[in-house]
């Protein structure tokens, strides 16, 4: 049973490049959610997808930008990068009963460098 | 007040102690709870879900205080292998979304 998978692993880009990553998730799961952890602290929250639409978003500005397909693999996608996107992104996939889940499983992650 | 917060540490213990970790939330409409583990430079994972009425696994206590808004874990006899940050995690009604505490890092040493 394949777990969340993310390529690429590690990633350097210069600042005003764009970048895509990409995202498949836990067999069985329909929800993939994109988070960005600098070092030291929490995973904060990008957005999530459900059914191919983007359900919630957190407090990012529109240069990240998100997809999601119909085999559930989800893609995303940050435009004109900046110093402080280097960061760890996380994408986690689940599955909701209602507006429950019962815990996420987390990909090993991209880590992103932006020089 | 940051929605879920979480003492950073490090924790310092030795092998064979008792540690307990707390975090506090502020939304009171919170109804899910969980830790996660995560280790140096990997994803976390799911430890375990935090439930109302406490649980248990092994070693590790969980236990939910809804007056006070916080939730607790306890790990019992300490190995070198519980070494890692424990990231606590709400999610509130209504929303699908869990927020993340930063962590709290525990080191345990021979």
């Amino acid at each position: 049973d394949a777990g969340v998978t993310q390529s690429p692993t590690h990633l350097i880009k210069t600042r005003g490049q764009q970048v895509t990553l990409r995202c498949s998730p836990k067999s069985g799961h329909d929800t993939v959610s994109w988070y960005q952890q600098a070092l030291g602290q929490g995973p904060q929250f990008i957005f999530q997808y459900y059914e191919e639409e983007e359900r919630q978003r957190g407090n990012f500005p529109d240069r990240f930008s998100g997809h999601q397909f119909p085999n559930y693999s989800s893609e995303l996608n940050v435009n004109a990068l900046l110093l402080g996107d280097s960061a760890l992104y996380l994408c986690a996939s689940s599955l909701y009963v209602g507006d429950r889940n019962y815990g996420y499983t987390f990909g090993s992650g991209t880590r992103l460098t932006v020089v | 007040r940051k929605e879920v917060e979480q003492d950073p540490g490090p924790f310092n213990v030795p092998e064979g102690a008792t540690v307990a970790f707390n975090c506090t939330y502020s939304n009171s409409a919170s109804q899910s709870f969980f830790w996660y583990r995560q280790d140096c430079r990997k994803e976390p994972k799911l430890l375990m879900s935090v439930y109302s009425s406490g649980n248990e696994d092994g070693r590790f206590t969980a236990q939910l205080n809804r007056a006070s808004q916080y939730i607790s874990l306890l790990i019992r006899d300490s190995k070198l292998s519980d070494s890692a940050t424990y990231l606590c995690v709400v999610q509130s009604g209504g929303s699908y979304i869990p927020t993340f505490g930063r962590g709290t890092s525990l080191i345990v040493h021979p």
